[in-house]
Order: structure tokens, then sequence, then C-alpha cells
């Protein structure tokens, strides 16, 4: 199974700080995609960084992806209240079985 | 609107009462899942499905059975529900390219009695 763990399990900040989640992973991907749930919602995608990405930016979101240690961290700058939320990676791999595995997530509390 | 319907929201049943929770989904995936989310245990992949007539089992497929006849649709079967299937249920679905992201439904609450 492609199985992603996200660390740490819970991280409360300051509106305005920034915030840094991280994902290991163990076989390698195709991609790495991060979600985010408020909570008892859906997931919702936010980002997805390719295997020969290093790194990528969506607005005040900026992934990195380290296949060498097979790692990523999802950096959320400048953050604002309506940020909290539990955030989730996943991998995918090229082929295969598609039988995909979430970590426990990050928990985000931004404090105003 | 792109979007992945559950139905029911929300659902309380007695133990063995045969249920059924529906998905749908309007965007022409390829593939669809089912995850139960658990406190402390994250999300769990229960059943998913490739395409038409294409399914396979998940981490944690006992007590669940799915059926894919059409490519929209993606029901989970609760033949006989008992206590500890008590959970949060969502499906998702995404075009069958790895790399193209997965669409949440808004999720079902389950509790079996």
């Amino acid at each position: 199974s492609q199985q992603g763990e996200e660390d740490p399990q819970a991280l409360s900040i300051q509106e305005g700080e920034n915030a840094t989640m991280n994902c290991s992973y163990k076989t390698s991907i195709n991609n790495l995609q991060w979600y985010r749930q408020n909570s008892g919602r859906g997931l919702v995608h936010l980002i997805l960084i390719r295997s020969n990405e290093r790194e990528k930016h969506s607005g005040r979101l900026r992934v990195t992806l380290d296949t060498s240690k097979k790692s990523s961290s999802l950096l959320i700058t400048a953050s604002r209240a309506a940020d909290t939320a539990s955030y989730f990676c996943i991998k995918r791999s090229q082929g295969g079985s598609e039988k995909l595995v979430f970590g426990k997530g990050t928990k985000l509390t931004v404090n105003p | 609107e792109a979007q992945v319907t559950q139905n029911p929201r929300y659902l309380i049943t007695v133990t063995g009462k045969k249920l059924t929770v529906t998905c749908s989904q309007n965007m022409n995936h390829e593939y669809m899942s089912w995850y139960r989310q658990d406190p402390g245990l994250g999300l769990r992949q229960i059943y998913y499905s490739m395409n038409v007539e294409v399914t396979d089992k998940g981490d944690v497929p006992e007590g669940y059975k799915v059926s894919r006849k059409e490519k929209r649709n993606f029901p989970l079967i609760l033949e006989s529900p008992s206590p500890n299937q008590t959970s949060l249920y969502f499906c998702a679905s995404s075009f069958g390219d790895r790399a193209s992201p997965l669409h949440f439904g808004n999720g079902t609450r389950l509790t079996v009695t």
C-alpha cells in the first residue's frame, strides 16, 4: 500500500506565523498529494508534487519533495485562523495497486 | 458543479439491519473508493474500484460490500452492520491517471446501536 505518515500529529501556532508539517513514505512514488480536512468534512486537495519536482508553490502553500529521504514538507506561510484543519499527505505510485493508505494527519490550530 | 455526492449525511441504525450508503460522481472518473475515519486511526480505505465492474479490497474490507455497475455510482453496502462499524465514511473519486487529485464527498456519519 502507498502510505504517507505525517508529523507532527498536532501543531498550534499564532496567526501570522508559518506552519510546517512533514510527510514520510516508504516506497517510490509517481507523485505526492496534500489534502486539508476541516472538522468532520471531506478532504480537499491542496497541491500535488511529482517525483521529478523538488518544490512547488500555490498561493501561501509551499511543498518540497526529497526523494532521497522519501519525505515531503508542506509549509503554510502567514497562517490564518481559517487554516485551522487537519492536513494529510498521500503518495500515488506509477502503477500497481491503488490501495491507498492515509496517515493520521497533522492537526493544525491557528490561534487568532 | 463537479462533485461527489454521498447519501445519507447521517444514519442511525440497529445491529443487523442491512443498509446502503450511496456515492455518485458527475466527473466521469474511473477511480472510486470508500474510506472510514475513526478517531486516532486516520482514514482507512475499505474498497476501491479502478473502473466499471472492477473492484478490489482496501485495508479494512471486512463487513462491507461494494459494486460498480455504472461508472458514476459506487454504493457501499453493509449486509449486517455491527457497532464497530460506527464511523465517518467518505467516498472519493478521481481520473485513472495517478496524478489526478481525489475528490471527496462530504461524508456519512453512521451510528450502529
